[in-house]
């Protein structure tokens, strides 16, 4: 079976331009959620989406959006982008939406370097 | 607020004997621990989880305890292999929050 597959695994991108990233979440999972590593820090949360609509939210700013498609792929876009959004961007997945006992399964991430 | 503690940047172990890493946790809230192994430039990879419910959880040479009085847990790897050489994040979660809160990872060495 496989598992979250995202795209692409690494870009170049320049201050002030605009990313798409791209996820596609095991195959009969509905929540997907998107984290981001920077360089030295933890894992923190950025988005979860759940049967197409938005749940929850991190601390980021709003340039950070996303959606998520009725095939429950996603895509996480950054607008405007800055040197500081230089991260691992991971996307991961799970068979819950909004209930406990929720284990979820990592891609092996999209490296954005901002330059 | 840092409300998924791990307090050991980094931990080195001889191969074949037990590893112990430890994790805190300051949310009461939390009812779902989860461990993750990761490798460099790789997506973390689901180790094991245990619910508030129970305060142990094995599967193979992974157990994890959780103490929910001490709001602790651990995870102990018996016995380490070179192979678990990597950074072992916990995280947490409460229910119907569904977005995981992650610990900022302790690194694992085994050695030879």
């Amino acid at each position: 079976e496989a598992g979250v597959t995202q795209s692409p695994t690494h870009l170049i991108k320049t201050r002030g331009q605009q990313v798409t990233l791209r996820c596609s979440p095991i195959s009969g999972h509905t929540s997907v959620y998107w984290y981001q590593q920077a360089l030295g820090l933890g894992l923190q949360f950025l988005l979860w989406y759940d049967e197409g609509e938005e749940r929850n939210r991190g601390n980021f700013p709003p340039r950070f959006s996303g959606r998520q498609f009725p095939n429950y792929s996603s895509e996480l876009n950054v607008n405007a982008l800055e040197l500081e959004d230089s991260a691992l961007y991971l996307c991961a997945s799970s068979l819950f939406g909004g209930k406990g006992g929720n284990t979820i399964y990592f891609g092996e991430g999209s490296w954005l370097t901002v330059v | 607020d840092q409300q998924v503690k791990q307090n050991s940047p980094s931990l080195s172990v001889q191969e074949g004997r037990i590893s112990i890493l430890n994790c805190d946790y300051t949310n009461s809230m939390f009812d779902y621990f989860l461990w993750y192994k990761k490798y460099p430039a790789e997506g973390p990879t689901f180790l094991i989880s245990i619910s508030s419910i129970k305060d142990k959880n094995e599967d193979g040479r992974f157990t994890v305890f959780l103490n929910k009085s001490a709001k602790h847990l651990s995870l102990h790897i018996v016995p380490s292999q070179p192979g678990d050489s990597a950074v072992y994040f916990c995280a947490a979660s409460a229910y119907g929050a569904q977005k995981l809160v992650f610990g900022q990872g302790t690194r694992l060495t085994i050695n030879p």
